[in-house]
């Protein structure tokens, strides 16, 4: 199976909470793990990405855990902000292209 | 720096009409693409090029075709305009050395009646 699903498909959370979004796939041969935002309007931006051989990768307030058994892979953003209300895509890189997860929508409330 | 521009932004079309969506990059990059975006279905690969005059299919490819004569455009083709093609589209495009950053535009709104 070439899907990635992403769940939830929206989330609330107040400013300086910590929302989750997973990701899980069947694939083992899927290679690299990347997550996309997207503001409204505009086309989706790299955000954070990790290899399968890593656990964790942080980068300022985000963090991709990476569960590599269990075929999942999570974001967190660490005290979020309205400024983080975007939708976010996770991805996964098989044969060279790109297969993203459904999207989550984010919105942090003041 | 432009980045990847698409044009038009929005359009509307009726049943059975044609029409190009155009994708120019300005980053000297090898790689390009085209995904549709709906909502609840993620970013849907439709076809991809991985270099001037070659081209291949993504995930879902009927309906669509595509070109890249040039290295800084890729085209992409409706021959017959459906409603279940009624959509954003993006278009992405990656350097061969880090063909996992994709640099996205920002989108064009297809309208189908």
């Amino acid at each position: 199976q070439q899907q990635v699903k992403q769940s939830p498909q929206s989330l609330i959370v107040q400013k300086g909470g910590i929302p989750i979004i997973n990701c899980a796939y069947e694939n083992t041969a899927f290679d690299y793990f990347p997550w996309y935002q997207q503001f409204p309007g505009k086309g989706p931006a790299l955000l954070i990405a990790i290899r399968p051989d890593v656990s964790e990768k942080k980068e300022g307030r985000f963090t991709i855990s990476f569960n590599k058994s269990a075929k999942q892979f999570s974001l967190h953003i660490m005290d979020s902000q309205p400024g983080d209300s975007a939708t976010y895509f996770c991805a996964a890189r098989w044969s060279g292209k790109l297969i993203f997860g459904q999207g989550t929508t984010l919105q942090v409330k003041p | 720096n432009a980045g990847v521009t698409q044009t038009p932004k929005f359009r509307v079309l009726k049943t059975g009409q044609s029409m190009t969506l155009l994708c120019a990059q300005d980053m000297n990059h090898e790689y390009m693409y085209w995904y549709r975006q709906d909502p609840g279905m993620g970013l849907r690969l439709i076809h991809y090029s991985v270099g001037e005059g070659t081209t291949a299919k993504g995930e879902v490819p009927d309906g669509y075709n595509v070109s890249r004569l040039k290295k800084q455009n890729f085209l992409l083709g409706l021959e017959s305009a459906a409603p279940s093609q009624t959509s954003v589209y993006f278009c992405a495009s990656s350097s061969a050395n880090r063909a996992n950053v994709l640099t996205f535009g920002a989108g064009s709104r297809l309208t189908v009646l």
